[in-house]
């Protein structure tokens, strides 16, 4: 299995564009969540899903977008992007078993907007 | 909302030696409290959790330990090794979410 598939891995931007992040897992997990990863900071929730069709917001959702078609997918939308959405993007999924499931990560998609 | 706060920001043990990472959580209703470790250029990976009604829980050289009461969480490495040298972040779950700490940056010298 791939587990969680994260494309890009690298990307740099100009302030005002807009892209999509994709994330995909082929484990079946009902729930995936985006988080971004800066210095100091730990992990910050964007936005998640417990399932197609359904999203919700994180602690940290103004900028992005999300939706979530299928199972398998789940991109993250940058609208215009500015320098202060720099950081380290992580998808991550787990079954719908509750919070007390392992989360799975993938390996992460480097951003820079310059 | 929970706030997960973890110590130290960055710990350096010589080979062999123990190290250990500790955090605390706010809220009451957190019941589960995965340990992950992440190395450079990786996501982060699952390494340990541990669950409410549980006090500790051991594998090979890993072990967390949980005080409810207290609302601390930690984690012990013992015979560490230079492959330990990752970034830990402990985490905790009081609804469907995962809220993370900050970080430590594990440094083990040969």
């Amino acid at each position: 299995n791939a587990g969680v598939t994260q494309t890009p891995k690298f990307q740099v931007l100009k302030t005002g564009q807009s892209m999509t992040l994709q994330c995909a897992q082929d484990m079946n997990h009902e729930y995936m969540s985006w988080y971004r990863q800066d210095p100091g900071m730990g992990l910050r929730l964007i936005h998640y899903s417990v399932g197609a069709g359904i999203t919700d917001q994180g602690e940290v959702p103004n900028g992005y977008n999300v939706s979530r078609s299928t199972t398998e997918d789940f991109p993250l939308r940058l609208l215009s992007a500015a320098p202060s959405q720099t950081s380290v993007y992580f998808c991550a999924s787990r079954d719908a078993g509750g919070s007390n499931q392992p989360q799975h990560f993938g390996d992460g998609t480097r951003l820079s907007i310059l | 909302g929970e706030n997960v706060e973890q110590h130290p920001s960055t710990l350096s043990v010589q080979e062999g030696d123990s190290a250990v990472i500790k955090c605390t959580y706010s809220d009451s209703a957190s019941n589960y409290f995965p340990w992950y470790k992440q190395e450079l250029g990786k996501g982060p990976q699952l390494i340990i959790d541990i669950r409410s009604n549980v006090g500790e829980k051991k594998d090979q050289r890993i072990a967390v330990t949980l005080n409810k009461t207290a609302k601390h969480f930690s984690l012990h490495i013992t015979e560490t090794q230079p492959e330990d040298s990752a970034v830990y972040f402990c985490a905790a779950t009081p609804t469907d979410k995962l809220i993370f700490g900050t970080g430590t940056r594990l440094q083990v010298f040969p």
